[in-house]
C-alpha cells in the first residue's frame, strides 16, 4: 500500500527566504507526482505535475524535483512572499492505482512579512 | 469558468440523518472523485467514477453511496450520519488518465454531525 509522508508538518519563515518542502513515498512504481496548494476554506489548486520520467518541473518561483528511485520529491519556493502562505500537499498516482491519487498530510506554510 | 461546483458549502446534521452532497462539473470530464479531509490530514478517496454509470470504491467507502447517471454530476449520499463522518468533502474531476492530466477540485463541503 502506497504511503505518502510530508515533512515538516508546519513551517514559518520570514518573507524573502528560500524554502524547501519535502515529500516521500513508499512505492516507487508511480506514473506521476503532483504538488497542490490549499488555501483556508478552499479546494486544492494543482501547482506542478512531474511525470515519472522527469526530474523536475518549474513554474515561476516554484521548482519541484522528483527522485523516483529513492521515493522523494521536493518543492522549492524561491523568495517567499506572504501570499505563499497556505497548505501544500503532494500526491502520487501509482502504476497500479488507475487514476487514483494518494495524498500526504500536507505542510502548513506561513510566510511572515 | 465554473469548473467543479459543490453544494452545499456548509451543513450540520444530526446523528442518524441522511443527506446528499452535490457535485457538478462543466468540463465534460469522464473521471470524478470524492475525497474526505479530516483536520490536519491529507485527502482520502471515498468513491470514484470513470464514466456515466460506472462507480467504484476508494479507500474509505463505508457509510457512503454514489451514483453517476450523467457525465456532469456525481452526488455523494450519506445514510445514517455518524459523528465520524464529520469532515470536509471534496469533489474532483479529470479529463483522461494520461499521466499529465491534473485533477480539478471543488471548494469543498464542510459537514458536521452532532
Amino acid at each position: 500500500k502506497q504511503e505518502v509522508t510530508q515533512i515538516p508538518a508546519a513551517l514559518s519563515v520570514p518573507e524573502g527566504e528560500n524554502l524547501v518542502l519535502n515529500c516521500s513515498f513508499t512505492d516507487s512504481a508511480i506514473y506521476n507526482l503532483q504538488w497542490f496548494r490549499q488555501d483556508p476554506g478552499k479546494g486544492l489548486t494543482s501547482l506542478l505535475l512531474i511525470q515519472s520520467s522527469q526530474r523536475e518541473q518549474t513554474s515561476g518561483r516554484l521548482n519541484a524535483s522528483l527522485d523516483k528511485s529513492s521515493g522523494r520529491s521536493t518543492l522549492y519556493i524561491a523568495a517567499s512572499q506572504p501570499g505563499d502562505s497556505a497548505t501544500y500537499l503532494c500526491a502520487v498516482r501509482g502504476e497500479t492505482s488507475g487514476s487514483r491519487l494518494t495524498f500526504g498530510e500536507g505542510t502548513q506554510l506561513t510566510v511572515n512579512p | 469558468n465554473a469548473g467543479v461546483t459543490q453544494t452545499p458549502k456548509f451543513r450540520i446534521l444530526k446523528i442518524g440523518q441522511s443527506m446528499t452532497l452535490q457535485c457538478a462539473q462543466d468540463m465534460n470530464h469522464n473521471y470524478m472523485y470524492w475525497y474526505r479531509q479530516d483536520p490536519g490530514m491529507g485527502l482520502k478517496l471515498i468513491y470514484y467514477s470513470v464514466g456515466a454509470g460506472i462507480t467504484d470504491k476508494g479507500e474509505v467507502p463505508n457509510g457512503y453511496n454514489v451514483s453517476r447517471s450523467t457525465t456532469e454530476d456525481f452526488p455523494l449520499r450519506l445514510e445514517l450520519a455518524a459523528p465520524s463522518q464529520t469532515s470536509v468533502y471534496f469533489c474532483a474531476s479529470t479529463d483522461r488518465i494520461t499521466t499529465y492530466q491534473p485533477q480539478h477540485f471543488g471548494d469543498g463541503t464542510r459537514l458536521s454531525i452532532l
